[in-house]
This record gives structure tokens, C-alpha cells and sequence, in this order.
């Protein structure tokens, strides 16, 4: 079975631009999340979706946004990139805590796109 | 707020055991402790949970401690593949899939 998959690995921006990264799921899995991973913050929750929704929510800015699509693959976009937006991001997919349990539901994180602003 | 603490870093030497404590002394009733690691430009991996009891699987093994607020988590033999950053999370049974990790502990393999 292919684990997560992420496009593009890397990505360089201007500071102003925009940026949408993409993730796909491991088949079968209808839970998508998102996190940020810097040196100073460590790594930060930044949403989740479920049957194309938004589930749960990170504590990040307006300019931070996501959607998931029917076949549960999801991106995510920033709007206006600050130099601090510089990250990798890392997408992670589990069946879903409905289904299998919390106990048991397990996170599967693909190898990240790393953003550097500019 | 991560909910947990645990050393920055450890070492240890190759095909040696590994104990890596994490405390979570302000753990609640319904919280399982999840164990994930992040190799070098990797994402983080899931690695072992428990509740209560010990627990056991092909990477690793949990000890929980009788009242619950620390646990360990035990590689029997490291390897220098072992060499990661290990991270100790409470992930509340109502939760959604939401982690919230801490700084973790960098654990260096040596030969």
C-alpha cells in the first residue's frame, strides 16, 4: 500500500506570494491533517479534515486555509507568505477515530514539503 | 500545550537498550500515551501506545507507570537506524486527530 504522498518536496516563494501544497492520502483513509515544523515552534497542528470538512482547528492565522476533496485528497494554502511561513509542512492521513478507535487510530505522515520564503 | 516532558537529548551506544522517560503528570483518565519518532528528513512515524498496562510490539516496548503520570519508552537494542527524535503524546479517546507534540528527545546512536 503507497503511504502518503506530498507535491512539490520543495518550494521556494517571495514573501507576498501565495502557495498550495498537496497531499494525498493513503487509500482508504478519510482523515487528513496538517502541521508546520520550524526550528523555534517545533511542530504545530494546523487543521484536519474529514469527509470535506474541516474537523478541527490549529491555532494559526486567516492566511492559513485547506480543503479536502471527495477522494479525500487534500492541499492546503497560504495566502500573502511571510519569511516566518518558511517551514515544512507535513501532511498525515489515518482511517478515522470513528472507525477505528481512538486507541488505535493511528497517524501516517508523509516526508513533507519544504517552503522556503524568500 | 503539549502535556508532556521529556529530556531534550540521550545517547547511547549501539545494540545497547534504551530508555527514553517521558512525564505526564497532569494525565486524565481517558488519555492514551502515543509514542511517534522522526528519523532525519523524515516525517514523524507512529511507534507504540498504551493505556494502563505494558505494552509490546516489533519496534519498542511501553512501561506505564502504576499511577500513570510517566512512562518509558524501550528500545531493547538500538540501532544506529534508531537515531531520531522521539515524541511523547497524551491523545484524549473523544480527540480528533489532532497531535499535539512537544520538543521531544533527540536520541543519538552511536557505533
Amino acid at each position: 500500500k503507497a503511504g502518503v504522498t506530498q507535491t512539490p518536496r520543495y518550494l521556494i516563494k517571495t514573501r507576498g506570494q501565495q502557495v498550495t501544497l498537496s497531499c494525498s492520502p493513503i487509500s482508504g483513509h478519510r482523515s487528513v491533517s496538517w502541521y508546520q515544523q520550524t526550528p523555534g515552534q517545533g511542530l504545530q497542528f494546523l487543521f484536519e479534515y474529514f469527509s470535506e470538512t474541516q474537523r478541527n482547528k490549529g491555532n494559526f492565522p486567516g492566511r492559513f486555509s485547506g480543503r479536502q476533496f471527495s477522494n479525500s485528497r487534500s492541499e492546503m494554502n497560504v495566502s500573502t507568505l511571510e519569511l516566518g511561513d518558511s517551514a515544512l509542512y507535513l501532511c498525515a492521513s489515518s482511517l478515522d477515530i470513528a472507525l477505528s478507535g481512538a486507541s488505535t487510530d493511528t497517524q501516517y505522515f508523509g516526508p513533507g514539503t519544504r517552503l522556503t520564503v524568500l | 500545550d503539549a502535556k508532556t516532558t521529556q529530556p531534550n537529548s540521550m545517547e547511547s551506544n549501539e545494540e545497547e537498550p534504551v530508555h527514553l522517560p517521558c512525564n505526564h503528570s497532569t494525565i486524565s483518565g481517558t488519555d492514551y500515551i502515543h509514542w511517534y519518532r522522526q528519523l532525519p528528513s523524515q516525517g514523524p512515524e507512529y511507534v507504540i501506545h498504551g493505556l494502563t498496562s505494558n505494552v509490546n510490539n516489533r519496534m519498542a516496548s511501553l512501561a506505564i507507570a502504576e499511577d500513570r503520570k510517566s512512562s518509558t519508552l524501550i528500545l531493547h537494542r538500538a540501532t544506529l537506524r534508531d537515531a531520531a527524535v522521539y515524541y511523547c503524546i497524551l491523545r484524549d479517546i473523544y480527540n480528533t486527530d489532532k497531535l499535539i507534540f512537544g520538543t521531544g528527545t533527540r536520541l543519538q546512536v552511536f557505533p
